[in-house]
């Protein structure tokens, strides 16, 4: 089975910096896909950004980019020019390279932006 | 294009009642996902279905709970007798499954309260 492990329950930056949110996962597979996921206080879930196992590139929305190092099984995201919309819980999550897309989640990383 | 709709947003039963939360996928999916959220926790798995189809239920609980996406309508998650601990936020998502694990569009979850 896999595991996805986020070990940031709370982080906090400031308006314009820049911040790291961390995540790990475990799976024997080799064929599979990431993403992160924002849930603001609405609790609306929307995607910010997803990377194919297979792509040696980083994938970049943006102000949104990723670290994958697919050795080590991490995948972090990276949030630049810090906006204060950008308060809300980050979930990664992972999902077997198969004919459909089975999420499994983090526990999650509430962010606060500070003005 | 409407997004994937879930009604009610709000829903409130005592002990022992039936819940019936329904989802819209968005126009052009025909693949539906219901994930569940207990308070503080990242979403789990529950069910996924494509029309008329139940294809993996895995975590769905035994008891009480049932899911359908009938050939016209929305799907339907039901809950049977419910509980104290059956009270969450209940997401659908969706998504086109033509190939591979494609992004899935998350609706606004049902909040599921159980007095």
């Amino acid at each position: 089975a896999q595991t996805v492990t986020q070990s940031q329950p709370e982080m906090s930056v400031q308006e314009a910096e820049t911040v790291t949110l961390s995540c790990t996962y475990d799976t024997s597979e080799n064929n599979y896909y990431l993403f992160w996921y924002k849930q603001p206080p609405s609790r609306q879930m929307i995607l910010v950004i997803r990377q194919e196992a297979y792509k040696q590139q980083n994938a970049t929305e943006n102000r949104f980019s990723v670290n994958f190092q697919k050795a080590a099984k991490s995948f972090s995201l990276k949030i630049s020019d810090s906006q204060l919309g950008d308060t809300a819980m980050y979930f990664c999550a992972f999902s077997l390279g198969t004919s459909y897309g089975k999420l499994t989640f983090g526990q999650g990383t509430i962010l606060t932006v500070h003005p | 294009n409407a997004g994937v709709m879930q009604n009610p947003r709000h829903l409130v039963r005592r002990r022992g009642q039936e819940a019936r939360l329904r989802c819209s996928p968005m126009k052009g999916h025909s693949h539906v996902y219901w994930y569940r959220q207990l308070p503080e926790e990242g979403l789990k798995f529950m069910v996924y279905l494509q029309k008329e189809n139940i294809i993996d239920e895995s975590g769905m609980p035994k008891e009480r709970f049932s899911a359908e996406f009938p050939k016209e309508g929305p799907s339907i998650l039901r809950i049977q007798q419910v509980v104290r601990g059956d009270s969450a936020a209940y997401f659908c998502a969706s998504s086109t499954g033509t190939s591979g694990p494609e992004t899935q569009y998350f609706g606004p979850g049902t909040r599921l309260l159980v007095l």
